[in-house]
């Protein structure tokens, strides 16, 4: 059968719009969740992090938001330039679990010119 | 060293043949973990070493595969028989404490293994 997970979910936006990425969590329990960046052969990049007693933070041109109600986070990114293509990747971390952390599938985020 | 280091950065290999793969971690991080990233795909979580303590094993996905970490430094990923469902890319991190939130992991860029 298909493998799904060849076939990424895929942004596209315009250089200097603004790019939201969303993500869905598994765990209801999960106290702590990172966004990561991966560029093409590269490994993950740390870029914004929120505990599960927020709701909101903001980094330099990123937001990320935590709605625990639903199990969602959402990644923005104010005016989205070349450099910010990449396949971006959030994970939440397991409480009792160490650091060990569960990423989701990623979303590849292209910016056109 | 500046960053996480893995090597080698490409390994080919054939099926049934042992692999080794190494990591040296930021100096001084306590925490070092391995994961899995199959194409297109995320990671997947496959052990975790904090300190003196056993390692959470939990990720490994058959008795194939084993770490070690030696002075609570380097370590050193085998993948014993292998099989052409291990190839992927071997990611490690490693961070400054485990076992609360909050402790960034830096990753390395991946040793790409490729099991003919």
């Amino acid at each position: 059968g298909e493998s799904v997970g060849l076939h990424l979910p895929t942004l596209s936006v315009q250089e200097g719009d603004n790019s939201i990425i969303n993500c869905a969590y598994s765990n209801s329990a999960s106290d702590y969740f990172i966004w990561y960046k991966q560029e093409s052969g590269k490994g993950p990049q740390f870029i914004i992090d929120i505990r599960s007693n927020m709701d909101k933070r903001q980094g330099q041109r990123v937001t990320v938001l935590l709605n625990k109600t639903v199990k969602h986070l959402s990644l923005q990114i104010a005016a989205t330039q070349p450099g910010d293509s990449a396949v971006y990747f959030c994970a939440e971390n397991e409480p009792g679990g160490g650091n060990k952390l569960t990423f989701g599938t990623g979303t590849q985020l292209k910016v056109e010119l | 060293g500046a960053g996480v280091s893995q090597s080698p950065s490409n390994k080919v290999t054939e099926k049934g043949k042992d692999v080794e793969l190494r990591c040296d971690p930021i100096s001084g991080h306590t925490a070092l973990y391995w994961y899995r990233q199959s194409l297109g795909q995320g990671l997947e979580f496959l052990i975790y070493f904090q300190g003196n303590s056993a390692p959470d094993k939990s990720g490994l996905p058959s008795d194939r595969f084993s770490a070690e970490r030696t002075g609570g430094s380097v370590s050193t990923l085998t993948i014993q028989r292998t099989q052409q469902e291990d190839s992927a890319v071997y990611l490690c991190a490693s961070s400054l404490a485990a076992g609360a939130p909050g402790g960034e992991q830096f990753f390395g860029p991946g040793t790409r293994l490729t099991v003919l």
